[in-house]
């Protein structure tokens, strides 16, 4: 299956840390990618690869995976971090792109 | 900085042809190994991904949307777009087109987005 998971919900309070999970067959062959989306914007990307981000974006988000879940912390969570999340993968047996169903992230 | 700008009408009536098109900016849609992709997302759910084109023409599409979807580029006005036919109240959604990249070492990642243009489909 080409799906990916997610939990619909997490919430975290102030300045702890919050684990967003992905879960599918795809991520076995390639990383999971993820996008933080806030409400009436586009997404953006946070985490890409083994553990990389992109220009601008804080060293208090990573990212890890280990057989078929990828992981995204977010270590000292902010109120500005509160935002949905997505995972993304490429199943390549098919060759196309999968996305997860999303993670409403609520900053307590 | 590439920037993506997708452009098109915002209402569609039922059984008619959705067609948008993505401006590319920043850098040219021929160079690197890229592939111009669309994605949307109907109000308050998630991200589906629509198909991608690369620059040789060849193309991907989800398979609940592959009878219906065309995408296409044209590399003369750094442009690709995207034709969705016979279109129902559930093909409301905002649309996105980004740049997607991936290689054999297991990268993968839409790194640019348009800000995304809301198509409504109603009579």
């Amino acid at each position: 299956s080409s799906e990916l998971t997610q939990d619909t919900a997490v919430s975290v309070a102030l300045g702890l840390t919050v684990r967003i999970t992905c879960q599918g067959d795809s991520l076995r062959g390639y990383y999971a990618s993820w996008y933080q989306q806030k409400p009436g914007q586009a997404p953006v990307l946070v985490i890409y690869g083994k553990d990389n981000r992109p220009s601008g974006i804080p060293d208090r988000f990573s990212g890890s995976s280990s057989g078929n879940t990828a992981s995204l912390t977010i270590t000292g969570a902010q109120a500005v971090d509160e935002a949905d999340y997505y995972c993304n993968s490429r199943d390549s047996i098919n060759n196309h792109v999968v996305f997860g169903g999303g993670t409403k992230l609520t900053v307590l | 900085q590439v920037q993506l700008q997708e452009s098109g009408p915002g209402l569609v009536k039922p059984s008619q042809t959705l067609s948008l098109t993505c401006t590319v900016s920043g850098g040219s849609i021929s160079s690197g190994s890229y592939y111009w992709s669309w994605i949307r997302q109907p109000a308050g759910k998630g991200l589906e991904w629509i198909g991608r084109i690369y620059t040789n023409g060849s193309t991907n599409y989800n398979p609940s949307l592959k009878s219906r979807v065309t995408i296409s580029v044209d590399t003369s006005k750094n442009q690709f777009s995207l034709k969705l036919t016979s279109v129902t109240a559930a093909d409301t959604a905002m649309y996105y087109c980004a740049r997607y990249n991936y290689d054999s070492s297991g990268y993968q990642l839409f790194d640019y987005w348009g800000q995304g243009t809301l198509v409504t489909v109603s009579s």
